[in-house]
């Protein structure tokens, strides 16, 4: 049971380039969702999923754009990378929103220079 | 915004001490959840404790909630150098958003 997989683990990429950093959970879980995490500050939710088909904005949606077609998998895009997404992403899951809980990847870090 | 704060935002102990972290929120919330991270790596449940609870037990890990403070604290008993690793408090309002706090980081020096 591999739980939730990131990749790529480590990426450097120039201001204007696009990535996807890809996000599958083998859970069958509904609930999944992506983070960002930046020294000294908690996680803040980019955007999140409640089933396929279905997404939603978090905290700090700019910038990102994402996608569910299938229970498994949570891709989140980077359209016109820039200095300021330089950061720590993590994907997690869980079963449903409410109260369950949450399993997290091992996280992408990402450099825009 | 942050929601949960954690105090302290570090703290150091020797092995078999005791290491307790304070989580403070500021609204209602649904449930309370403690995460470990190591560094370098994606965080790990470690207890899950629900509005209508007090105390909660897992292994060496005490965790208690008092919702009139808005407070939960995170007890650790008899660390171990293994125990070394941010801890993170992260609070679920009614609309099942979880909030984070920026961590506690604990060092357990041997």
């Amino acid at each position: 049971n591999a739980g939730v997989t990131q990749t790529p683990k480590f990426q450097v990429l120039k201001t204007g380039q696009s990535m996807t950093l890809q996000c599958a959970q083998d859970m069958n879980h509904e609930y999944m969702s992506w983070y960002r995490q930046d020294p000294g500050m908690g996680l803040r939710l980019i955007h999140y999923s409640v089933g396929a088909g279905i997404t939603d904005q978090g905290e700090v949606p700019n910038g990102y754009n994402v996608s569910r077609s299938t229970t498994e998998d949570f891709p989140l895009r980077l359209l016109s990378a820039a200095p300021s997404q330089t950061s720590v992403y993590f994907c997690a899951s869980s079963y449903s929103m409410a109260g369950n809980t949450i399993y997290f990847g091992e996280g992408s870090w990402l450099t825009v220079v | 915004s942050q929601q949960g704060e954690e105090d302290p935002q570090a703290l150091s102990i020797q092995e078999g001490e005791n290491a307790t972290m304070n989580c403070s929120y500021k609204t209602s919330i649904n449930n309370l959840q403690w995460y470990r991270q190591n560094s370098g790596r994606g965080l790990v449940h470690l207890i899950l404790i629900r509005s209508n609870e007090r105390e909660k037990h897992s292994g060496r890990l005490r965790v208690t909630l008092d919702t009139s403070k808005k407070s939960s604290s995170l007890l650790i008993t008899a660390s171990r150098a293994a125990d070394t690793a941010s801890y993170f408090c992260a609070t679920m309002d009614s609309n099942y958003q979880l909030i984070w706090g920026a961590g506690t980081k604990l060092i357990i020096k041997p």
